[in-house]
């Protein structure tokens, strides 16, 4: 069972937008920033979003994030075939004194 | 660019012990704290333990902590990870991972991750 909850999956059309959740607490989403990484079957994962919102150089800005109170969302927009991968949350936990990853939510791309 | 390389993964018995290594190149090493995180096959990503730029401040998950140790050489630019008493639940592809801050948290996340190294505990 992971600190952060993630949906197993979620599924749109290409070009459409979808948005990934991910709820966690007080003591990790609320006061420390969450970042998002994508991994490839595979694959080694990579960083996606960092500080909640944030895009590193060379990510799309077709990918956003966002964060309120306890859970930040990812949101993907004109989706396209290249993007199913799987998705994971993380944030710093104040309590564990440790990083705690969502599940992850795989993206299929009807 | 960024280079880790992972290396120390095999088949072990449990309860026994195994030492994982990690070859930085690519970026100034002792500028950055590094982390391992590991994936179970078919799962989720868990972090397993960081080490902040100087070796002062370390953090386990509660799962290997008084089990694994983890530790830097910042001369050779390398990072290790030393398992004992290991555990069926401890298989997995272990990564090594760059974080993109000089503490292990909280930081602006792992911004460069190794191919990683596959760790098999079964008798």
């Amino acid at each position: 069972q992971s600190v952060l909850t993630q949906p197993p999956s979620v599924s749109e059309a290409p070009r459409q937008r979808v948005s990934i959740s991910c709820s966690g607490g007080s003591s990790n989403i609320a006061y420390n920033a969450v970042n998002w990484y994508q991994q490839f079957p595979g694959k080694a994962p990579r960083l996606l979003i960092y500080y909640d919102d944030q895009l590193p150089s060379g990510v799309s800005d077709r990918f956003s994030g966002s964060k309120s109170g306890t859970s930040a969302s990812l949101a993907i927009s004109g989706l396209q075939s290249e993007d199913e991968a799987d998705y994971f949350c993380a944030a710093w936990d104040d309590t564990l004194t440790g990083w705690v990853f969502g599940g992850g939510t795989k993206l299929t791309v009807l | 660019e960024v280079h880790l390389v992972e290396s120390g993964g095999g088949l072990v018995q449990p309860g026994r012990s195994l030492r994982l290594a990690c070859e930085a190149s690519g970026f100034t090493f002792d500028d950055y704290a590094m982390h391992w995180v590991r994936q179970a096959p078919e799962k989720g990503l868990e972090w397993v333990s960081g080490i902040s730029w100087s070796g002062d401040t370390i953090h386990y998950a509660d799962s290997v902590k008084g089990r694994f140790t983890i530790s830097r050489d910042n001369a050779k630019k390398s990072l290790s990870l030393q398992m004992i008493s290991l555990r069926a639940e401890d298989t997995g592809l272990y990564y090594c991972v760059k974080d993109s801050g000089i503490t292990v948290a909280p930081t602006n996340g792992f911004d460069s991750w190794g191919q990683g190294t596959l760790v098999t505990v079964s008798s």
